[in-house]
């Protein structure tokens, strides 16, 4: 089965200051991996994805991620944050879960705050 | 525009009490999924359909169910209700089953 590691539960970083938030899956395969942010007393509301080809994805509000397969990493950045980016930000990994089924598994989220 | 929403989006009641709560999307999408979202345990799937008369149970399904009698709706029924039951709930929905899932604004359930 896969699973997600988030492994910072809570990031602060100053306003305009760069950002990398980790995320390590465990997979036997080539997952699909996705990059959700949930402000506060919201839905998620998805950032980006990885399905295949450029490990480089890029997505909305500035956000970038790689995949790194040797890592079994897909790690998010961004060059610059605002501080409308504080909020909650979950991985998600997409894998087969027998048959044709399918499941999404969510990291427990890493809060970002950011300083003025 | 193509949506997705919840209802309620706050709820209290109480112990033993049958609770159903609402989701329903205008994508037109197959699948639809209902997730918990709990403090230090991220989300957990409780239960998904693939499409209409479909139902499968998620890793956190005791206690409660699902029905699909049409595209638009997912309700989701926690049978009677307990404590541990308290929690945010999000409904979401993909047109392919390893699509990217869309997610509603959440419904906070409280279960005194």
């Amino acid at each position: 089965a896969q699973s997600v590691t988030q492994p910072d539960i809570h990031i602060t970083v100053s306003e305009g200051a760069s950002l990398e938030l980790r995320c390590n899956y465990s997979y036997g395969a080539t997952p699909y991996l996705f990059w959700y942010v949930q402000s506060p007393g919201q839905g998620l509301q998805l950032l980006l994805k990885y399905f295949s080809g450029d490990t480089l994805v890029q997505g909305i509000k500035g956000f970038e991620a790689e995949f790194k397969r040797s890592q079994s990493s897909f790690n998010l950045r961004k060059p610059s944050v605002h501080w409308s980016d504080a909020a909650e930000y979950f991985c998600a990994v997409g894998a087969r879960s027998g048959g044709s089924n399918y499941k999404l598994t969510f990291g427990k989220g890493t809060l970002l705050t950011v300083n003025p | 525009d193509a949506e997705i929403t919840q209802s309620p989006r706050h709820k209290i009641t109480e112990t033993g009490r049958q609770v159903t709560l609402a989701c329903h999307q205008t994508w037109n999408h197959n699948n639809m999924f209902w997730y918990r979202q709990d403090l230090g345990h991220g989300l957990r799937l409780i239960h998904y359909s693939y499409g209409v008369h479909d139902t499968n149970k998620g890793e956190v399904s005791d206690g409660y169910s699902v029905s699909r009698s049409n595209t638009e709706d997912l309700p989701l029924t926690l049978e009677s209700a307990a404590s541990s039951q308290t929690s945010v709930y999000f409904c979401a929905s993909s047109q392919g089953r390893a699509d990217t899932q869309y997610f509603g604004p959440g419904t906070r359930l409280t279960v005194l």
